[in-house]
């Protein structure tokens, strides 16, 4: 069965730590990896990733993609308390994007 | 216009009622989605159409039903829906170019509550 998994599920840092969020996933006709944060509302684009080895940067933002390993990770440095989100990872296969359950992330000031 | 627009946000409706959602997009996407996503979960996908034919059901309740009148709109209908169906509905929408792979652009949810 098809499926992403998401680690930690829920994360408690402080302003200005480092932290790493871990997707792994399990699918046939792999098209492409991308990452969504979420507050309350509807989840907005972070990252697009199709091939492995090339990271993606954006600001405080980065993410990289291991098609061996069928993983990725987004990594935000400096965190900030608006950093405060669910981040969930989607895999596009076929014509179908399946989500991971997300991580919970808290930045306390 | 990269926007993909959802009415209405809120929606409260009884479990005899009818009614339907309304998503549109003008960014020329063939394919669109509907996703429906509980407190705290993650979105699950319900329908997905591809060039304005319906490409997957996930087995959703046929209290629900999808449409597709054109490339720019999809609709949700719903009828006799149930209190555990209360959650927020997210239309989205991607290029699908068979073998490219492609962004998938959310609304902004229509938030259901039936009583």
């Amino acid at each position: 069965e098809d499926k992403v998994v998401q680690s930690p599920l829920s994360l408690v840092v402080h302003e200005g730590d480092t932290v790493t969020l871990n997707c792994s996933y399990e699918v046939t006709n792999f098209r492409s990896l991308l990452w969504y944060k979420q507050e309350k509302k509807a989840p907005t684009f972070l990252f697009m990733l199709t091939s492995s080895g090339i990271e993606k940067k954006s600001g405080r933002l980065s993410s990289i993609l291991d098609k061996k390993e069928l993983f990725s990770i987004l990594n935000i440095t400096a965190t900030q308390t608006g950093d405060s989100a669910i981040y969930l990872c989607a895999v596009e296969y076929g014509q179908n994007f399946v989500f991971g359950p997300g991580t919970r992330l808290s930045v306390l000031p | 216009d990269t926007e993909v627009t959802q009415t209405p946000k809120h929606l409260v409706m009884g479990m005899t009622n009818k009614k339907s959602l309304k998503c549109e997009q003008h960014m020329g996407h063939r394919a669109m989605y509907w996703y429906k996503q509980k407190a705290k979960k993650p979105p699950e996908l319900m329908f997905v159409y591809s060039y304005e034919k319906l490409s997957i059901n996930e087995s959703v309740p046929s209290r629900f039903s999808p449409e597709c009148p054109n490339s720019s709109l999809l609709n949700l209908h719903l009828h006799a829906l149930q209190p555990e169906d209360s959650a927020l509905y997210l239309c989205a929408s991607s290029q699908d170019v068979l073998g490219a792979p492609g962004e998938l652009f959310f609304g902004e949810g229509s938030r259901l509550t039936v009583l």
